[in-house]
């Protein structure tokens, strides 16, 4: 099956404890994107790569980092320095005609 | 600043009659442009592309494109309380990422 996955469903982070999501896709699309989702409200993104060994930052890339090593991977870290992470995290990708298809995202809740 | 607008609702309809949601955008330039369907605690689902100006049908849903008014907007017939989440208008300008509005929440009435 052709799509996107995203590990793990739920995660939970401690205070001052950097994390990772995870995102992979098999639609040989050259884009990525991650966005971040707040209850009730729209998405932000966060960081994107067209292609690989480069990304851009978002709207939001502050206690965020990337890396685009291969082609179907798109990894976030949430660091530390994000004070207020907890939020509903969704890795995209897409082709030339720029239609973004989402994974199931990843559910972070800062404990 | 490129901008999307959408009106939050919640909007109500009885279920087998026409929702119309609605969606403005400020950068002329852009290009494509596309509606998702977002159900309460899932990841948003591609229902509709549309890059030229008039109507394009599928199924229960029309998208309509205006480009000289900035304005797209998704029809749908029949609505279904399975229609019921949130559609989100995302817009395109060229090789640069989607802006998305954020999204209209329809309600449809049994």
């Amino acid at each position: 099956d052709g799509g996107i996955t995203q590990s793990p469903k739920y995660l939970f982070r401690k205070e001052g404890q950097n994390v990772t999501l995870s995102c992979e896709q098999n639609l040989n699309h050259d884009a990525m994107y991650w966005y971040r989702q707040d209850p009730g409200q729209g998405l932000r993104l966060i960081y994107y790569s067209q292609i690989v060994n480069d990304f851009q930052k978002g709207d939001i890339a502050e206690g965020y980092s990337v890396s685009r090593e291969k082609k179907e991977s798109f990894p976030l870290t949430v660091t530390s320095a994000q004070k207020n992470p907890t939020a509903f995290y969704l890795c995209a990708s897409s082709d030339w005609n720029n239609e973004q298809f989402f994974g199931p995202g990843t559910r972070l809740t800062v404990l | 600043q490129k901008e999307v607008e959408q009106n939050s609702g919640p909007l109500s309809v009885p279920e087998g009659a026409i929702a119309s949601l609605n969606c403005t955008y400020s950068d002329r330039g852009s290009q494509s442009f596309f509606w998702y369907r977002q159900y309460s605690g899932k990841s948003p689902e591609l229902i509709m592309s549309i890059y030229s100006n008039g109507d394009k049908e599928d199924g229960r849903f029309t998208a309509q494109l205006n480009k000289a008014s900035q304005y797209v907007s998704l029809l749908i017939r029949d609505s279904q309380p399975s229609d019921s989440a949130t559609y989100l208008c995302a817009v395109s300008s060229g090789n640069t990422p989607l802006v998305f509005g954020k999204g209209t929440r329809l309600s449809v009435i049994a």
